[in-house]
């Protein structure tokens, strides 16, 4: 069965720091796909990343990059330099390629940044 | 695109009342998804439908819950008759298909007094 576990329910770190949420996933398939949500304050979910199980290239886009492992079934975010405004609900998920678009989500990690 | 709709945005109502969301998916996507958020769950996948038919119900809580896809373009998430434990935010999520990203709706912010 597949499962998307994010241990850390909450962080909080100080503008300007660097800050990793971490993301570990189980699955069967050998072909699936990662992706990465946030939920700010608003409330409103938004699409950050996915990536297949057949590119482990990290991935960078401005202050947020991904790190993805197979080795260890992991698939994590790191905020570089973080801002107030990446204070939000982080979500991890895992959909495998069955022919449809069924998610599973994580749990979720509230990050705070404090000013 | 106006991206995935939802209406209403907030909806408050009494114990044993029906309540009704609907939801508009984002012009050419074939999967629609209907979850429900709250503190204690989490982010739950309720049901989801793919080219209007249902393909998972397992998530629906109980038989107060139905939902219907009429056509590509709209769907309604049913509660009859409304429990206070039913209060949380339901979003609607739409994909193009091939375990592609799903774009959320605002949700729908329900209260059942």
């Amino acid at each position: 069965a597949q499962k998307v576990t994010q241990a850390q329910t909450e962080i909080s770190v100080v503008e300007k720091e660097d800050v990793t949420l971490d993301c570990v996933y189980e699955t069967r398939d050998t072909t699936y796909y990662l992706f990465w949500y946030k939920q700010p304050p608003s409330g409103e979910l938004v699409f950050l990343i996915r990536r297949n199980s057949f590119d482990e290239q990290n991935e960078i886009s401005g202050r947020y990059s991904w790190n993805f492992q197979k080795s260890t079934s992991s698939f994590n975010f790191t905020i570089t330099a973080s801002q107030v405004v990446d204070s939000a609900v982080y979500f991890c998920a895992l959909s495998e390629a069955k022919g449809d678009d069924k998610i599973i989500f994580g749990k979720g990690t509230r990050l705070h940044i404090l000013p | 695109d106006a991206g995935v709709i939802q209406s209403p945005r907030h909806e408050v109502t009494e114990m044993g009342q029906e309540v009704t969301l609907r939801c508009k998916p984002i012009s050419g996507h074939n999967s629609l998804f209907w979850y429900r958020q709250t503190m204690m769950r989490g982010l739950e996948l309720l049901i989801y439908f793919n080219n209007n038919v249902p393909i998972d119900d397992s998530g629906m809580p109980e038989d107060r819950f139905s939902a219907k896809m009429p056509n590509a373009s709209f769907s309604t998430l049913k509660i009859q008759p409304s429990e206070p434990r039913d209060s949380a935010v339901y979003f609607c999520a739409s994909s193009s298909g091939l375990a592609g990203e799903q774009f959320f709706g605002p949700g729908t912010r329900l209260t059942v007094l």
